[in-house]
């Protein structure tokens, strides 16, 4: 099915430990996204993606790497998890119709930090 | 520092009421300014957008109204439903990079 998905759903590791969330989508959007969701603070950037291979830094980089080596994925890895990186979180895809943006973003993976 | 402040932080209204998010911006290179709902569970999705060169718009019982000067927005949920609970992030987009700075959302409750 076209559409935008991520995994895994629910995640749970432990501190120090590497984890990599992993994003897909089937409609070749150029520009993808990461955020993390945390209550009373929204939506936060992490890093986005132009395109393959171009990468960039949002609001909240420290503590995450990604990489971008075809258009349809966008994995996001902690690579030594801490207890503060517990949150939502969500991979996004855009495409512009006219003048508008429009961010389409996954179901979200539920990531606990023991 | 937090480009897009938003509130209220929750809101509860009965059915048929007017519930009225607001959001106001301090980055004036914000030209795209888009609403998204998000269900429990599920991810955000796009609700209705504004660009500044117009002071309202309207979709179905959604409305957004702009300010320019005051750098202020509001969302305005007319004849409110059960179904419109959710939560609501307003955001901000400068020159067409597609990348938005989202407020910290409103979780909406419309009781019966």
């Amino acid at each position: 099915d076209a559409g935008i998905t991520q995994s895994p759903r629910y995640k749970i590791t432990e501190t120090g430990r590497q984890v990599t969330l992993m994003c897909h989508q089937t409609w070749s959007h150029s520009y993808m996204f990461w955020y993390r969701q945390d209550l009373g603070h929204g939506l936060r950037l992490i890093y986005y993606s132009a395109a393959a291979d171009i990468t960039d830094k949002g609001e909240v980089p420290d503590g995450y790497v990604v990489s971008r080596s075809k258009t349809e994925n966008f994995p996001l890895t902690l690579e030594s998890a801490t207890r503060s990186q517990t949150s939502v979180y969500f991979c996004a895809s855009s495409v512009r119709s006219g003048s508008f943006n429009e961010q389409f973003f996954g179901p979200g993976t539920r990531l606990t930090v023991l | 520092q937090q480009q897009v402040k938003q509130s209220p932080q929750s809101l509860i209204v009965q059915k048929g009421g007017i519930p009225i998010i607001n959001c106001a911006y301090e980055n004036t290179a914000f030209d795209y300014f888009p609403w998204y709902q998000q269900f429990p569970g599920k991810g955000p999705a796009l609700l209705i957008a504004i660009r500044p060169d117009v002071s309202e718009k309207k979709e179905g019982r959604f409305t957004i109204s702009f300010n320019k000067s005051a750098k202020q927005f509001s969302l305005h949920i007319m004849d409110s439903q059960p179904g419109d609970s959710a939560t609501y992030f307003c955001a901000g987009e400068a020159g067409g990079y597609n990348k938005l700075i989202f407020g910290a959302g409103t979780r909406l409750a419309v009781h019966p």
